[in-house]
């Protein structure tokens, strides 16, 4: 079984620039969410999708946007980069309908970005 | 609304103490909560959870007693092994339960 996969591990890019994050979901999970940690600060819930339908949104702005497709994979865009953006992007997938309340999500390593 | 509070770190500890990682929660309703831990370099893993009050989530060692009256959900560990160092986070499912809401973390080293 194929865990959560995401791409890039590392980027670097200037601010103002785009960047776009991939997230490979479990087999089998139809929900994805994306979360932001900053260093040495817990997930921050960025966004999640259920179905191909953005299903909950953090507080964020909206430069940051987000896709799934429909093998359940993932994309997060932000736009417009600011110093601030730099983290950890964190993507998690799971399966049922979208709720977390008893249902485990399954975490991929992330994508360091850092933004110049 | 909902939250988490956790233990600041860093705590470092020798092989083989006891381990408590404190954690306090404010929630809507009585929500499932977790531990999660983050190896140096990984993502996140569930470590152990509790769904309903007075439950006790356990694993690797772990345990973890869901405390209604007090609204705190402790990591504690008997004897705590080198391997166990990491980030531990406290978290629960906000009440639209699409989301994760975590604590702060709390970094663990345990020296050999």
């Amino acid at each position: 079984e194929t865990g959560v996969t995401q791409s890039p591990t590392h980027l670097i890019k200037t601010r103002g620039q785009q960047v776009t994050l991939r997230c490979s979901s479990q087999s089998g999970h139809n929900t994805v969410s994306w979360y932001q940690q900053a260093l040495g600060q817990g997930p921050q819930f960025i966004f999640q999708y259920y179905r191909e339908e953005e299903n909950g949104r953090g507080n964020f702005p909206p430069r940051f946007s987000g896709l799934q497709f429909p093998n359940y994979s993932s994309e997060l865009n932000v736009n417009a980069l600011e110093l601030d953006d730099s983290a950890l992007y964190l993507c998690a997938s799971s399966p049922g309908t979208g709720s977390l309340m008893n249902t485990e999500a399954f975490f991929g390593q992330g994508t360091r970005l850092t933004v110049v | 609304g909902d939250s988490v509070t956790q233990m600041e770190g860093p705590v470092t500890l020798s092989e083989e103490a006891f381990l408590t990682i404190n954690c306090t929660y404010t929630a809507t309703g009585y929500p499932s909560l977790f531990w999660y831990v983050q190896y140096p370099g990984e993502g996140l893993q569930l470590l152990l959870k509790a769904t309903k009050a007075d439950d006790k989530g356990s694993n690797k060692g772990f345990e973890a007693t869901y405390r209604k009256e007090t609204t705190s959900f402790h990591l504690e560990k008997g004897s705590v092994q080198v391997s166990d160092s990491a980030v531990y986070f406290c978290a629960l499912p906000y009440s639209s339960a699409s989301k994760i809401i975590f604590g702060s973390g709390t970094r663990l080293s345990i020296r050999p």
